[in-house]
Protein backbone atom coordinates (compact mmCIF):
# COMPACT_ATOMS: atom_id res chain seq x y z
CA UNK A 1 0.00 0.00 0.00
CA UNK A 2 0.99 3.63 -0.55
CA UNK A 3 1.83 5.29 2.38
CA UNK A 4 4.05 8.55 3.76
CA UNK A 5 5.32 9.46 7.08
CA UNK A 6 6.14 12.37 8.16
CA UNK A 7 8.37 11.97 11.55
CA UNK A 8 8.38 14.49 13.14
CA UNK A 9 4.99 16.33 15.10
CA UNK A 10 6.31 19.80 15.57
CA UNK A 11 9.40 21.76 13.87
CA UNK A 12 10.56 24.85 15.52
CA UNK A 13 12.93 27.44 13.75
CA UNK A 14 13.66 31.20 14.25
CA UNK A 15 11.92 33.63 11.42
CA UNK A 16 14.69 34.04 8.61
CA UNK A 17 16.35 30.40 8.84
CA UNK A 18 16.18 28.14 7.05
CA UNK A 19 13.65 25.20 7.53
CA UNK A 20 12.83 21.36 6.68
CA UNK A 21 10.07 19.57 7.01
CA UNK A 22 10.28 15.74 6.46
CA UNK A 23 8.24 13.48 4.73
CA UNK A 24 9.12 9.90 3.52
CA UNK A 25 7.21 7.39 1.19
CA UNK A 26 6.73 3.39 0.32
CA UNK A 27 5.43 2.93 -2.66
CA UNK A 28 5.24 0.32 -5.21
CA UNK A 29 6.04 2.35 -8.95
CA UNK A 30 6.89 6.01 -9.62
CA UNK A 31 5.42 8.13 -6.40
CA UNK A 32 2.93 11.02 -7.19
CA UNK A 33 4.12 13.37 -4.16
CA UNK A 34 2.64 16.44 -3.03
CA UNK A 35 2.77 19.47 -0.37
CA UNK A 36 -0.15 20.97 0.92
CA UNK A 37 -0.31 23.31 4.09
CA UNK A 38 -3.07 23.85 6.65
CA UNK A 39 -4.18 27.28 8.39
CA UNK A 40 -6.60 27.15 11.15
CA UNK A 41 -10.12 26.56 10.48
CA UNK A 42 -8.85 26.67 6.85
CA UNK A 43 -8.66 23.57 4.39
CA UNK A 44 -5.63 22.55 2.58
CA UNK A 45 -3.95 24.89 0.40
CA UNK A 46 -1.25 22.98 -2.43
CA UNK A 47 2.70 23.84 -2.22
CA UNK A 48 4.07 21.90 -4.85
CA UNK A 49 4.40 18.56 -6.15
CA UNK A 50 6.93 15.90 -7.68
CA UNK A 51 5.61 13.88 -10.93
CA UNK A 52 8.59 13.45 -12.58
CA UNK A 53 11.70 15.35 -13.84
CA UNK A 54 14.20 17.60 -12.09
CA UNK A 55 14.61 16.37 -8.46
CA UNK A 56 14.10 19.72 -7.14
CA UNK A 57 10.55 20.91 -7.21
CA UNK A 58 9.97 24.72 -6.83
CA UNK A 59 6.83 25.31 -5.65
CA UNK A 60 4.06 28.38 -3.87
CA UNK A 61 5.32 30.59 -1.26
CA UNK A 62 8.77 30.34 -1.91
CA UNK A 63 9.07 26.27 -0.67
CA UNK A 64 10.37 24.12 -2.30
CA UNK A 65 11.12 20.00 -1.74
CA UNK A 66 14.14 17.83 -2.64
CA UNK A 67 13.03 14.09 -4.14
CA UNK A 68 15.60 11.58 -3.07
CA UNK A 69 14.62 8.38 -4.82
CA UNK A 70 17.17 6.08 -3.05
CA UNK A 71 16.20 7.61 0.50
CA UNK A 72 12.67 7.38 -0.53
CA UNK A 73 12.62 11.15 0.79
CA UNK A 74 10.45 14.25 -0.48
CA UNK A 75 11.57 17.07 2.44
CA UNK A 76 10.43 20.50 2.24
CA UNK A 77 12.58 23.42 2.47
CA UNK A 78 12.64 27.10 2.51
CA UNK A 79 15.52 29.20 2.62
CA UNK A 80 14.00 31.69 5.18
CA UNK A 81 11.23 31.04 7.51
CA UNK A 82 8.25 33.58 7.92
CA UNK A 83 6.42 33.71 11.09
CA UNK A 84 3.56 33.43 8.65
CA UNK A 85 4.64 30.24 7.76
CA UNK A 86 3.82 28.72 10.83
CA UNK A 87 0.60 26.22 10.32
CA UNK A 88 0.36 22.84 9.56
CA UNK A 89 2.03 20.96 7.04
CA UNK A 90 0.94 17.55 4.97
CA UNK A 91 3.22 15.76 2.74
CA UNK A 92 0.56 13.15 0.25
CA UNK A 93 1.28 10.29 -1.91
CA UNK A 94 -1.03 9.44 -5.06
CA UNK A 95 -2.72 5.85 -4.43
CA UNK A 96 -2.32 5.46 -7.82
CA UNK A 97 -3.32 1.52 -6.98
CA UNK A 98 -6.92 2.41 -5.87
CA UNK A 99 -7.91 5.79 -8.00
CA UNK A 100 -6.20 8.34 -9.45
CA UNK A 101 -7.63 10.90 -7.34
CA UNK A 102 -7.00 9.66 -3.69
CA UNK A 103 -4.22 10.98 -1.86
CA UNK A 104 -3.11 9.33 1.07
CA UNK A 105 -1.45 11.88 3.75
CA UNK A 106 0.76 11.75 5.90
CA UNK A 107 0.45 12.64 9.62
CA UNK A 108 1.06 16.49 9.49
CA UNK A 109 4.17 18.22 10.85
CA UNK A 110 2.94 21.65 12.71
CA UNK A 111 5.52 24.12 12.00
CA UNK A 112 5.95 26.81 14.02
CA UNK A 113 8.14 30.10 13.15
CA UNK A 114 9.34 32.54 16.48
CA UNK A 115 10.39 36.23 15.48
CA UNK B 1 -11.97 32.11 -10.75
CA UNK B 2 -14.34 30.93 -7.34
CA UNK B 3 -12.57 28.21 -5.57
CA UNK B 4 -14.10 24.94 -3.71
CA UNK B 5 -17.43 26.01 -1.96
CA UNK B 6 -18.82 24.16 1.09
CA UNK B 7 -21.69 24.57 2.85
CA UNK B 8 -22.26 24.57 6.02
CA UNK B 9 -19.18 25.62 7.50
CA UNK B 10 -20.19 25.20 10.47
CA UNK B 11 -22.96 22.68 12.25
CA UNK B 12 -23.83 20.54 15.42
CA UNK B 13 -25.94 17.42 15.40
CA UNK B 14 -27.59 15.08 18.04
CA UNK B 15 -26.51 11.69 18.30
CA UNK B 16 -28.83 9.41 15.74
CA UNK B 17 -29.69 12.40 13.25
CA UNK B 18 -28.12 12.78 9.58
CA UNK B 19 -26.47 15.45 8.11
CA UNK B 20 -26.39 16.20 4.59
CA UNK B 21 -22.94 18.55 3.10
CA UNK B 22 -22.81 20.48 0.06
CA UNK B 23 -19.30 20.84 -2.10
CA UNK B 24 -19.19 22.87 -5.58
CA UNK B 25 -16.24 22.40 -7.57
CA UNK B 26 -14.55 24.89 -9.28
CA UNK B 27 -15.93 25.82 -12.46
CA UNK B 28 -14.77 22.93 -15.27
CA UNK B 29 -13.90 20.96 -12.48
CA UNK B 30 -15.06 17.02 -12.92
CA UNK B 31 -14.43 14.95 -10.02
CA UNK B 32 -15.03 15.57 -6.45
CA UNK B 33 -13.49 13.69 -3.55
CA UNK B 34 -14.20 13.80 -0.15
CA UNK B 35 -12.07 13.33 2.96
CA UNK B 36 -12.19 13.49 6.79
CA UNK B 37 -10.24 15.10 9.00
CA UNK B 38 -9.84 13.97 12.92
CA UNK B 39 -7.17 14.72 15.48
CA UNK B 40 -6.95 10.72 16.17
CA UNK B 41 -7.37 9.46 12.32
CA UNK B 42 -5.85 12.49 10.53
CA UNK B 43 -6.93 13.14 6.93
CA UNK B 44 -8.75 9.84 5.38
CA UNK B 45 -10.44 8.99 1.99
CA UNK B 46 -13.97 9.11 1.80
CA UNK B 47 -14.64 8.87 -1.62
CA UNK B 48 -14.30 10.41 -5.26
CA UNK B 49 -17.30 11.13 -7.99
CA UNK B 50 -16.67 11.69 -11.44
CA UNK B 51 -19.44 11.85 -14.20
CA UNK B 52 -21.87 11.25 -11.40
CA UNK B 53 -20.70 7.88 -10.85
CA UNK B 54 -18.51 6.83 -7.31
CA UNK B 55 -15.20 5.87 -8.74
CA UNK B 56 -13.36 5.03 -5.51
CA UNK B 57 -14.26 4.68 -1.87
CA UNK B 58 -12.49 4.81 1.21
CA UNK B 59 -12.87 2.31 4.33
CA UNK B 60 -16.07 3.97 6.11
CA UNK B 61 -18.97 2.11 6.78
CA UNK B 62 -22.46 2.27 4.93
CA UNK B 63 -23.92 5.61 6.86
CA UNK B 64 -21.06 7.64 4.73
CA UNK B 65 -22.67 8.49 0.97
CA UNK B 66 -22.35 10.62 -1.26
CA UNK B 67 -23.78 11.90 -4.63
CA UNK B 68 -22.50 14.09 -7.77
CA UNK B 69 -24.91 16.03 -10.05
CA UNK B 70 -24.59 17.03 -13.87
CA UNK B 71 -23.08 20.20 -12.78
CA UNK B 72 -20.41 18.24 -10.91
CA UNK B 73 -21.73 19.25 -7.75
CA UNK B 74 -21.80 17.13 -4.93
CA UNK B 75 -23.53 16.33 -1.72
CA UNK B 76 -22.31 13.82 0.96
CA UNK B 77 -24.67 12.53 3.26
CA UNK B 78 -24.13 10.65 7.26
CA UNK B 79 -27.06 9.06 8.88
CA UNK B 80 -27.29 7.81 12.49
CA UNK B 81 -24.54 10.44 13.70
CA UNK B 82 -21.87 8.76 16.25
CA UNK B 83 -19.77 10.79 18.52
CA UNK B 84 -16.82 9.73 16.41
CA UNK B 85 -18.23 11.43 13.23
CA UNK B 86 -17.03 14.61 14.55
CA UNK B 87 -14.82 16.02 12.65
CA UNK B 88 -13.55 18.53 9.60
CA UNK B 89 -15.40 16.93 6.05
CA UNK B 90 -13.15 18.47 3.36
CA UNK B 91 -14.12 18.71 -0.34
CA UNK B 92 -11.30 18.69 -3.02
CA UNK B 93 -11.77 18.82 -6.78
CA UNK B 94 -10.04 18.53 -9.94
CA UNK B 95 -10.03 18.82 -13.58
CA UNK B 96 -10.61 14.57 -13.78
CA UNK B 97 -9.98 11.56 -12.87
CA UNK B 98 -7.92 10.15 -15.29
CA UNK B 99 -4.37 12.12 -14.58
CA UNK B 100 -2.28 11.45 -10.94
CA UNK B 101 -0.74 14.58 -11.52
CA UNK B 102 -3.79 16.74 -11.38
CA UNK B 103 -3.84 19.03 -8.33
CA UNK B 104 -6.73 18.82 -5.90
CA UNK B 105 -8.01 21.92 -4.86
CA UNK B 106 -9.52 21.81 -1.10
CA UNK B 107 -12.91 23.60 0.02
CA UNK B 108 -12.61 25.47 3.31
CA UNK B 109 -14.33 22.39 5.36
CA UNK B 110 -17.79 21.56 6.45
CA UNK B 111 -16.88 21.32 11.06
CA UNK B 112 -19.24 18.68 11.78
CA UNK B 113 -19.80 18.40 16.10
CA UNK B 114 -21.92 15.65 16.82
CA UNK B 115 -23.30 15.78 20.38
Amino acid sequence: AQSVAQPEDQVNVAEGNPLTVKCTYSVSGNPYLFWYVQYPNRGLQFLLKYITGDNLVKGSYGFEAEFNKSQTSFHLKKPSALVSDSALYFCAVRDMNTGFQKLVFGTGTRLLVSP
Amino acid sequence: KAGVTQTPRYLIKTRGQQVTLSCSPISGHRSVSWYQQTPGQGLQFLFEYFSETQRNKGNFPGRFSGRQFSNSRSEMNVSTLELGDSALYLCASSLTTYSGANVLTFGAGSRLTVL
